[in-house]
């Protein structure tokens, strides 16, 4: 499984946008890459999930380089509900890779202030 | 659908006390998922299921730990002694596919006294 390395902890401003990056330098061609929110005392929450160049949903947008060794998550304009601890995972989709599971690492702490 | 159901929410227990905790899954997803969170150790993954078979237990951390799934809507994970050390929030998660689009319940927040 590729492992992931990601800032523990991130602040930002209400109305900003936020980029968090995540390394995965040993990322498999069959990994996908996805990310999870989890506000405190509940459970992770999906975001998005893409393979590469850029996905975008109601929610955030995901950028992966041709060399797919690291992606950004992008949250535009954020408010202080944003404030979460965010997880990036890499892992095979089980039509590819048979046997594959998504492995939370420390994600990244992010603070929204007013 | 109302999601991902776990309970109790809350447990208190003495140790050495036999726990039990509930997930029902929603309808119609294949993948079930037991995590354990604490602050140490952050999200691990104990067991996972698909079509109720048990596929990866490597996560257990030991014989005290057993995980079941009867059928499709009903999953435990059962702590027997129950050890102060296992205090944590359980989580339960199901899924369409193995590494998409998890759904976690709320957890059962496990406190062994």
């Amino acid at each position: 499984l590729a492992k992931t390395t990601q800032p523990i902890s991130m602040d930002s401003y209400e109305g900003q946008e936020v980029n968090i990056t995540c390394s995965h330098n040993n990322i498999a061609t069959n990994d996908y890459i996805t990310w999870y929110q989890q506000f405190p005392s509940q459970g992770p929450r999906f975001i998005i999930q893409g393979y590469k160049t850029k996905v975008t949903n109601e929610v955030a947008s995901l950028f992966i380089p041709a060399d797919r060794k690291s992606s950004t998550l992008s949250l535009p304009r954020v408010s202080l509900s944003d404030t979460a601890v965010y997880y990036c995972l890499v892992g095979g989709l089980a039509l590819y890779n048979q046997g594959g599971k998504l492995i939370f690492g420390q994600g990244t702490e992010l603070s929204v202030k007013p | 659908d109302a999601g991902v159901i776990q309970s109790p929410r809350h447990e208190v227990t003495e140790m050495g006390q036999e726990v039990t905790l509930r997930c029902k899954p929603i309808s119609g997803h294949d993948y079930l998922f037991w995590y354990r969170q604490t602050m140490m150790r952050g999200l691990e993954l104990l067991i996972y299921f698909n079509n109720n078979v048990p596929i990866d237990d490597s996560g257990m951390p030991e014989d005290r730990f057993s995980a079941k799934m009867p059928n499709a809507s009903f999953s435990t994970l059962k702590i027997q002694p129950s050890e102060p050390r296992d205090s944590a929030v359980y989580f339960c998660a199901s899924s369409l596919r193995e590494n998409y689009g998890y759904t976690f319940g709320s957890g059962t927040r496990l406190t062994v006294v």
